[in-house]
């Protein structure tokens, strides 16, 4: 049974940096097969994707237009996790957070996060 | 990128009622459609992928159908406990997004 487990701070100061890990038990971050992504929920945005890293012989990252300046999603072997880095935020990034799984080519998200509600006010 | 739109984007239904959720999709994506449900200040759960395969564990009077652009969703028999908002999400290729979301309720 995958569990992902999400840690990290629920307040950001305006133009700091977002950062959040999640935990994986039952797989590998290094799964040849599975994906591991971040998504974000807000009243004003509705679930939005977004990105992932997976390991397909070598690290892949995909990013999501409206972030891809800001974001990076690194994975962490020896600790069998992965991490969001959010940049320069502002308070409209303020959201539920959610690491989630996805396996193969074209699958949904079987397997998320407990979710994070992140904050981002002075 | 593909635009997810789910109609309507609430409803209320008597306990029994058949239920119906559609999302259209602003281009052809096969069947690499799923719907998720989500409680109140729950995580979203995966009900349905393929367009109409069952994730394990959900009850049948969920079904989904459709390719292409246009999927249903539909309950049978609503239950109390299907009170929450159903997401469609397409996935053939990134970026993954997901329709806006109908909120289910008891009439």
């Amino acid at each position: 049974q995958v569990q992902l487990q999400q840690s990290g701070p629920g307040l950001v100061k305006p133009s700091q940096t977002l950062s959040l890990t999640c935990v994986i038990s039952g797989d590998s971050v290094s799964s040849n097969s599975a994906a591991w992504n971040w998504i974000r929920q807000s009243p004003s945005r509705g679930l939005e994707w977004l990105g992932r890293t997976y390991y397909r012989s070598k690290w892949y990252n995909d990013y999501a237009v409206s972030v891809r300046s800001r974001i990076t999603i690194n994975p962490d072997t020896s600790k069998n996790q992965f991490s969001l880095q959010l940049n320069s935020v502002t308070p409209e990034d303020t959201a539920v957070y959610y690491c989630a799984r996805d396996v193969g080519t074209v699958t949904p998200f079987e397997y998320w996060g407990q979710g994070t509600l992140v904050t981002v006010s002075s | 990128d593909i635009q997810m739109t789910q109609s309507p984007s609430s409803l209320s239904a008597s306990v029994g009622d058949r239920v119906t959720i559609t999302c259209r999709a602003s281009q052809g994506i096969s069947n690499n459609l799923a719907w998720y449900q989500q409680k109140p200040g729950k995580v979203p759960k995966l009900l349905i992928y393929a367009a109409s395969t069952l994730q394990s564990g959900v009850p049948s009077r969920f079904s989904g159908s459709g390719s292409g652009t246009d999927f249903t969703l539909t309950i049978s028999s609503l239950q109390p406990e299907d009170v929450a908002t159903y997401y469609c999400q397409k996935y053939n290729r990134a970026p993954w997004t997901f329709g806006q979301g109908t909120k289910v309720e008891i009439k």
